[in-house]
């Protein structure tokens, strides 16, 4: 089955710096890949998606990029705030045939946003 | 739309005793997905439906547990009968899979403790 990894576990930046956050995923036929960001005692919520026919995608302070030959995918916030401050997990999972699937998820990034 | 609704948010119960989580899917969503939450493991999945037919069970851990889905708006996930192991925060995600982006929105969680 499919694996993911992400690192790191936690990251910790100063207010209006940049975070990265990156993931591994082990089989090549996933082909969708959202992020999900999660705060303390609350559901996880989608932030951005990004499906293997597209290589960058944006969306205001948040960007993910996707290297389907290295089999990795990056989120990258920009221009940080203290309510970006919250567990980040990655995901993977394949679409076939238009229809859906489960999400496998990494362990998880505790991003710490340092005023 | 009121979003996936889950109930009870909270069960604590003892070993041994049955435990019924419920779990009721965004209105016109075909997928549904049953997920688990725990520090050590991180998010799994555990089982999901599409159109209420179970279609990959293999996360489940072990035959105590087992899911149904009778009908478009209602899920059960049913442990019998509950081990401490079993503490978890357990998830209901739904998603519309046909011409969607497999978007899973989550529900609240049940937080279960078993003593």
């Amino acid at each position: 089955g499919e694996n993911v990894e992400q690192h790191p576990s936690t990251l910790s930046v100063q207010e209006g710096d940049s975070a990265v956050i990156k993931c591994t995923y082990s089989d090549s036929a996933s082909n969708y890949f959202p992020w999900y960001k999660q705060e303390l005692g609350k559901r996880p919520q989608l932030i951005i998606d990004i499906r293997s026919n597209v290589g960058e995608k944006k969306d205001q302070r948040i960007a993910v990029t996707l290297n389907k030959t290295a089999k990795h995918f990056s989120l990258h916030i920009t221009e940080t705030q203290p309510e970006d401050s919250a567990v980040y997990f990655c995901a993977a999972s394949m679409r076939s045939g238009g229809g859906a699937d489960g999400l496998t998820f990494g362990k998880g990034t505790h991003l710490i946003i340092q005023p | 739309d009121a979003g996936v609704i889950q109930s009870p948010r909270h069960e604590v119960t003892e070993m041994g005793q049955e435990v019924t989580l419920r779990c009721k899917p965004i209105s016109g969503h075909d997928y549904l997905f049953w997920y688990r939450q725990t520090m050590m493991r991180g998010l799994e999945l555990l089982i999901y439906f599409n159109n209420n037919v179970p279609i990959d069970d293999s996360g489940m851990p072990e035959d105590r547990f087992s899911a149904k889905m009778p009908n478009a708006s209602f899920s059960t996930l049913k442990i019998q009968p509950s081990e401490p192991r079993d503490s978890a925060v357990y998830f209901c995600a739904s998603s519309r899979g046909r011409r969607g982006r497999n978007i899973q929105y989550f529900g609240a969680g049940t937080r279960l403790s078993v003593l």
